[in-house]
């Protein structure tokens, strides 16, 4: 276990609606990252959170936002829904600073179904 | 091009095999790499992480990395059923980190 939660565990919605996912990161850690993961594909950087503000940017619109809170845990938040978000969301959260900075410990993920 | 090409298999292979996964990769200011072994529905858990070319060995797995040639590979010795899973190659640029699409590894009893 990385002691990265995510919840929840699977969703499902229809085209056009709004979706929140949120992570809770391991403890200790300050960094969060997001990804998408398509089946059979490898997962998608989205975006990165470090002391509350976005670090880094994937190639994904605006509709794909999210927050990182004092207590480091995040949501990302998908606008619009569209029948290609369906897909495995991952967090991941790392420790900046020095070499461990790109060690991720990945949570299991919430699986996202657009109808 | 992407800036990952991982050969996405699927691999199969007998108990016991020696096994080997292979990235390739296109933009040299890629300076961390990384081994992800994944479960079906699960979350990607960190393998293995270098940073120099080279080769780093933990027990049964050796990662090992050419800058010149672009090239990352993990080894799996004594591959064991419990093996089987998907395995993506990744490296970090700045805060992004770029994957592959992965490798489906399955050992037979």
């Amino acid at each position: 276990e990385t002691g990265v939660t995510q919840s929840p565990t699977h969703l499902i919605k229809t085209r056009g609606q709004q979706v929140t996912l949120r992570c809770s990161s391991q403890s200790g850690h300050n960094t969060v990252s997001w990804y998408q993961q398509a089946l059979g594909q490898g997962p998608q950087f989205i975006f990165q959170y470090y002391r509350e503000e976005e670090n880094g940017r994937g190639n994904f619109p605006p509709r794909f936002s999210g927050l990182q809170f004092p207590n480091y845990s995040s949501e990302l938040n998908v606008n619009a829904l569209e029948l290609d978000d369906s897909a495995l969301y991952l967090c991941a959260s790392s420790l900046r600073g020095g070499v461990a900075k790109n060690i991720q410990y990945f949570g299991a993920g919430t699986r996202l179904s657009v109808l | 091009q992407k800036e990952v090409e991982q050969d996405p298999g699927p691999l199969s292979v007998p108990e016991g095999a020696i096994v080997s996964l292979n990235c390739t990769y296109s933009n040299s200011a890629f300076q961390y790499f990384m081994w992800y072994r994944q479960y079906s529905r699960k979350g990607p858990e960190l393998l293995m992480y270098t940073y120099s070319s080279g080769n780093k060995e933990d027990g049964r797995f050796t990662a090992q990395v050419d800058k010149s040639s672009k090239y990352i590979s993990l080894f799996i010795r004594d591959s064991q059923p419990s093996d089987s899973a998907t395995y993506l190659c990744a490296m970090d640029r700045g805060n992004q980190f770029y994957f592959g699409t992965g490798t489906s590894l399955t050992v037979i009893p």
